[in-house]
């Protein structure tokens, strides 16, 4: 059963740059088949899509986040990883990984169990 | 970007009762429509996607029907364990966008 499991900083503060990574189990980062994506909540709010990659080729970004955002993929530790630059309270939000299916755009069919990052002064 | 209206924004209904959701996009998505369900402190968990096609385990009282911009989640008969909240997703066009949820509670 394909697992996803993000791991982050937990607490942060303003202007510091976000790294979070999620780790896939029982599935490869490297199929042909599926992408993998991240996608925040804030507390109490509903979910905002934040970038969609696959093994090659370029990454889908929310225009929102594009210019604070990278994502990547390592299929060697079957990890994918998401970095957020010059982050604020805004930002706060509980942050999940989920495997992605393509037809046009992209739906997510397994989710991480989310990964709770705050900032704060 | 493709703006996606979900309502009502809560929907009271007693255990047994049917339930309908709406989802309307603000253009025109085809099929490209998911549906997810929430419950306080999980992850989302995806029910349907392709606007009618249950995801694997899902039951059959759970159905979704629509194409173009409206759409429906009908619950035939709630069980207390689909008390939760509802969002639909389309992705037909990037960025991806998210409905703001339905929230489904015990009346």
């Amino acid at each position: 059963q394909l697992q996803l499991q993000e791991s982050g900083p937990g607490l942060m503060k303003p202007s510091e740059t976000l790294s979070l990574t999620c780790t896939v189990s029982d599935g490869s980062t490297r199929s042909s088949t599926y992408y993998w994506g991240w996608i925040r909540q804030p507390p109490g709010k509903g979910l905002e899509w934040i970038a969609t990659m696959y093994y090659s080729g370029s990454p889908y970004y929310n225009p929102s986040l594009k210019s604070r955002v990278t994502v990547s993929i390592d299929t060697s530790s079957n990890q994918f990883s998401m970095k957020m630059t010059s982050v604020t309270a805004a930002d706060t939000a509980v942050y999940y990984c989920a495997r992605a299916i393509t037809t046009s755009g992209a739906y997510f069919d397994h989710w991480g169990q989310g990964a709770l990052v705050t900032v704060s002064s | 970007e493709i703006v996606m209206t979900q309502s009502p924004d809560t929907l009271s209904v007693s255990p047994g009762e049917r339930a309908t959701l709406s989802c309307r996009a603000s253009q025109y998505i085809g099929s490209y429509l998911a549906w997810y369900q929430q419950k306080p402190g999980q992850a989302p968990r995806l029910l349907v996607y392709g606007a009618s096609t249950r995801a694997t385990g899902l039951p059959a009282r759970f159905s979704g029907s629509g194409s173009g911009t409206e759409f429906t989640l009908t619950i035939s008969s709630l069980q207390s364990e689909d008390f939760a909240l509802y969002y639909c997703q389309q992705y037909n066009n990037w960025p991806l966008t998210f409905g703001g949820g339905t929230k489904v509670e015990i009346k």
